[in-house]
């Protein structure tokens, strides 16, 4: 599959715990996004990578929020001291750079549940 | 604020009929896309038209773009129930790389 894949494709955590959320980009991409999405809404942006820089937050993306992209492949997206209205599917997309390359992939999308 | 805004919020056809979708946009873009979403799967890109494209076709996809009222349209003709999704548009702007999603429309198709 080379293809967006996210892990994981569920979680569930209880109010106050940690959670880190994983996305591998198709490889050749070097621009990679986060945004979250609540049931009947759009996806909202939350940050974008190009290759290890993250370039561009959201001002949704509170202190709780971290995002890395280390080597300029894999990205996770930590949460701490989860809140209910985390709940949420957090989706991660990957797009190449260039005037050909304006199609944007997503993953399938991590649904994270807060009791 | 959204960049985008879906028209209608909810449209629901009988299979064989035609569906149109309007977004409408606030910032200058480079393109405008148009995305599909079944419930609780990823999305999925449908087609791109670009700021100096007035019209684009894929199948059965027709996608306009008016970028003097800031508009775009998709219409799906001889729609199926297999069309039955969440419809997106999303603007990339020219200030910068992000995709600014609107709040979709969700199209119920009968048989």
């Amino acid at each position: 599959d080379t293809g967006v894949s996210q892990d994981p494709r569920h979680k569930i955590t209880k109010r106050g715990q940690n959670v880190t959320f994983r996305c591998d980009p198709i490889s050749e991409h070097n621009r990679l996004y986060w945004y979250r999405q609540t049931l009947g809404q759009g996806p909202e942006f939350l940050t974008y990578f190009q290759n290890e820089a993250q370039l561009e937050k959201s001002r949704l993306l509170s202190d709780r929020f971290s995002a890395e992209r280390p080597k300029g492949s894999f990205s996770t997206l930590e949460i701490q001291r989860t809140e209910q209205g985390d709940s949420a599917m957090y989706l991660c997309a990957s797009k190449g750079s260039g005037v050909l390359n304006t199609e944007a992939f997503f993953g399938q999308g991590t649904r994270l549940t807060v009791v | 604020s959204q960049q985008g805004e879906e028209d209608p919020q909810a449209l629901s056809i009988q299979e064989g009929e035609n569906a149109t979708m309007n977004c409408s946009y606030k910032t200058s873009i480079n393109n405008l896309q148009w995305y599909r979403q079944n419930s609780g799967r990823g999305l999925v890109h449908l087609i791109l038209i670009r700021s100096n494209e007035r019209e684009k076709h894929s199948g059965r996809l027709r996608v306009t773009l008016d970028t003097s009222k800031k508009s775009s349209s998709l219409l799906i003709t001889a729609s199926r129930a297999a069309d039955t999704a969440s419809y997106f548009c999303a603007t990339e702007e020219t200030s910068g790389s992000r995709l600014t999603f609107g709040e979709g429309t969700q199209l119920t198709v009968n048989p």
